[in-house]
């Protein structure tokens, strides 16, 4: 397996567009997680997901974000309308059952910048 | 909300001095506890897990130590190298039906040559 894939590997948008980050999990991972690095929060968890549903998406900061996971393949985070404070490293994280010894594998994160 | 505390912040040491930092976290119905290594400019990557109380793992020149009654973890770093500067993670999993991985803002180890 290539490992958790994240696209774009940066992104650079205008304040108020839409921005798509995507996900490929690890094949056979149940569990995907999106998280968000700042300097404030270090590594913040946004939402996850387990079986493609929705868990915990208390960490989405606004309702300008939000998350699907449409199958076992494929996972979105959306930003509409995106703020320059959204500026950011995102990174997607997939594993089996965490509450197991099981450990997380991270993709490369997206870099956004919104200008 | 989960509280996961590590410490100190940042560390800066010299080139074969030995460290240590702590995770502390809640122990009530904790089942593991992960430790990751993240280097700048790449993505966390897994160092160790465990799970039993008084458990200690070794890899190479890093180890680590896991107290589930009182909540804490310590990760040692012995003779410290340049390639070891990153930022060490840690992240407690419960049991239950919890399934969120919340991670600790991490201790950001520099070793000079």
């Amino acid at each position: 397996d290539a490992g958790v894939i994240q696209s774009p590997r940066h992104e650079v948008t205008e304040m108020g567009q839409e921005v798509t980050l995507r996900c490929k999990p690890i094949s056979g991972h149940d569990y995907l997680f999106w998280y968000r690095q700042t300097m404030m929060r270090g590594l913040e968890l946004l939402i996850y997901f387990n079986n493609n549903v929705p868990i915990d998406d208390s960490g989405m900061p606004e309702d300008r974000f939000s998350a699907k996971m449409p199958n076992a393949s494929f996972s979105t985070l959306k930003i509409q309308p995106s703020e320059p404070r959204d500026s950011a490293v995102y990174f997607c994280a997939s594993s089996l059952a965490p509450q197991a010894p099981n450990e997380a594998f991270f993709g490369q994160g997206t870099r956004l910048t919104v200008v | 909300i989960l509280n996961v505390e590590q410490s100190p912040q940042s560390l800066h040491v010299q080139e074969g001095d030995s460290t240590n930092f702590t995770c502390s976290f809640p122990s009530s119905n904790f089942y593991a506890l992960h430790w990751y290594r993240w280097e700048t400019a790449k993505s966390p990557e897994a160092l160790f897990v465990m799970t039993l109380n008084g458990d200690e793992k070794k890899k190479g020149r890093i180890s680590a130590t896991l107290n589930t009654k009182e909540g804490y973890s310590y990760l040692y770093i012995k003779g410290s190298q340049p390639e070891d500067s990153a930022t060490y993670l840690c992240t407690p999993n419960y049991g239950g039906s919890q399934g969120n991985l919340i991670f600790g803002k991490g201790t950001k180890l520099s070793v000079k040559p």
